[in-house]
């Protein structure tokens, strides 16, 4: 069954660094969002990317995050200068149009010490 | 007010208990609705779609009502693996985002 990948599963980083977060969505999805689950709390909207551009993003998809898609099959989410509250568990997504159901991938969890 | 809303629980039940959750959603226009499953640290996944004739798939029926902006889940016959966060989601377009409730969490006790 196709499915989502994320890597990594679990990245520890300093306060300031830069975080990249890294998507395979399932291949003949069009539609790819990110979502981000700060533990004990709701999953939330961050971005969506459709046709190598951002289609929508939220409040907290600030100009520290970004997203690419640089090789027609990875679709990354940069953080520039991670902080602390940036500590979540950061799922990627991609939607199958005909049945509107967004499979997920396993997440990213990123610990921001 | 929240744009979905739930009783975050936990709901701890027997075993072979029914159990229902609720959620209420505030924006009118949205489109289409969900329930999604969440195991502890895991990725949400799919458990039903929500029509507005109501449906059922095998021991689930999800029901929404959209003058009252409301979406309920009935879990018949509970299993000691039906024991998860239940997301409640809604979305305002086919390939818009999915905006997400707290979740209700069930715990099914032998």
């Amino acid at each position: 069954e196709p499915e989502v990948t994320q890597t990594p599963s679990h990245q520890v980083t300093q306060m300031g660094q830069e975080v990249i977060l890294r998507c395979v969505p399932i291949s003949n999805h069009l539609y790819f969002y990110w979502y981000r689950q700060i533990l004990g709390q709701k999953v939330e909207f961050l971005v969506s990317f459709y046709n190598n551009e951002i289609s929508e993003k939220s409040e907290i998809f600030d100009d520290q995050f970004s997203v690419e898609r640089p090789d027609g099959s990875n679709f990354t989410l940069k953080i520039r200068s991670t902080k602390l509250e940036d500590s979540a568990m950061y799922f990627c997504a991609s939607l199958l149009v005909e049945s509107g159901e967004l499979f997920f991938g396993e997440g990213s969890r990123l610990t921001v010490l | 007010r929240k744009e979905v809303e739930q009783d975050p629980g936990p709901f701890n039940v027997p075993e072979g208990a029914t159990v229902a959750f609720n959620c209420t959603y505030s924006n009118s226009a949205s489109q289409s609705f969900f329930w999604y499953r969440q195991d502890c640290r895991k990725e949400p996944k799919l458990l039903m779609s929500v029509y507005s004739s109501g449906n059922e798939d095998g021991r689930f029926t999800a029901q929404l009502n959209r003058a009252s902006q409301y979406i309920s889940l009935l879990i018949r016959d509970s299993k000691l693996s039906d024991s998860a966060t239940y997301l409640c989601v809604v979305k305002l377009s086919n390939t818009g985002k999915l905006i997400f409730g707290q979740g209700t969490t069930l715990q099914v006790k032998p």
